[in-house]
């Protein structure tokens, strides 16, 4: 099946603690993206990447870090840092700038 | 930056009437409105979207209009049915900015039996 693979589906996190969100697609698509989403609120961009080894900061990307260093690949970490991180991670993907972007189906980050 | 507002925030209809989201950007030079529909637990998925040089775009019982001169642009859903209930987002971005979306707040839709 062709699609964006978003894992772990729930995650939680210790104090101090880093964690990564997996998101991997196989529709061959160059641009990735990430967002947080808020209860009752929209998203807001954290990262995004149009090609390999290539990404840049969203509206909000202070404590987040990512890689790109496969096209299917785009790893979100979320380090000790990021003070809040209790939200619903959604990463998506677009062939290229024109083209509509589709989302997986998101992790959801808790705080333990 | 871009700033999307959208409205109503929550909208009750009785199943077979219309509902209508609007939603105002502050860019002029965005040119692509895409419409989501998020499911519980769901990531969003694209419903419909419209691009600057069309006034209107139909799918079915969607329709989306934009006006760019007064930058607002509306979803229409006619014939509501209880599984259209979930909430609905607009977006807006430039080619310009690299396609980077930026979201209305949404609007959580309930379609009453």
């Amino acid at each position: 099946d062709g699609g964006i693979t978003q894992s772990p589906k729930y995650l939680f996190r210790k104090e101090g603690q880093n964690v990564t969100l997996s998101c991997e697609q196989n529709l061959n698509h160059d641009a990735m993206y990430w967002y947080r989403q808020d209860p009752g609120q929209g998203l807001r961009l954290i990262y995004y990447s149009q090609i390999v080894n290539d990404f840049q900061k969203g509206d909000i990307a202070e404590g987040y870090s990512v890689s790109r260093e496969k096209k299917e690949s785009f790893p979100l970490t979320v380090t000790s840092a990021q003070k809040n991180p209790t939200a619903f991670y959604l990463c998506a993907t677009t062939p290229d700038r024109g083209q509509p972007q589709h989302f997986g189906d998101g992790t959801r980050l808790s705080i333990l | 930056g871009e700033n999307v507002e959208q409205h109503p925030s929550t909208l009750s209809v009785q199943e077979g009437d219309s509902a209508v989201i609007k939603c105002t950007y502050s860019d002029s030079a965005s040119n692509y409105f895409p419409w989501y529909k998020q499911e519980l637990g769901k990531g969003p998925q694209l419903i419909i979207d419209i691009r600057s040089n069309v006034g209107e775009k139909k799918d079915q019982r969607i329709a989306v209009t934009l006006n760019k001169t007064a930058k607002h642009f509306s979803l229409h859903i006619t014939e509501t049915q209880p599984e259209d209930s979930a909430v609905y987002f607009c977006a807006a971005s430039k080619r310009a900015a690299g396609n980077k979306l930026t979201f209305g707040g949404g609007t959580r839709v309930l379609v009453k039996p």
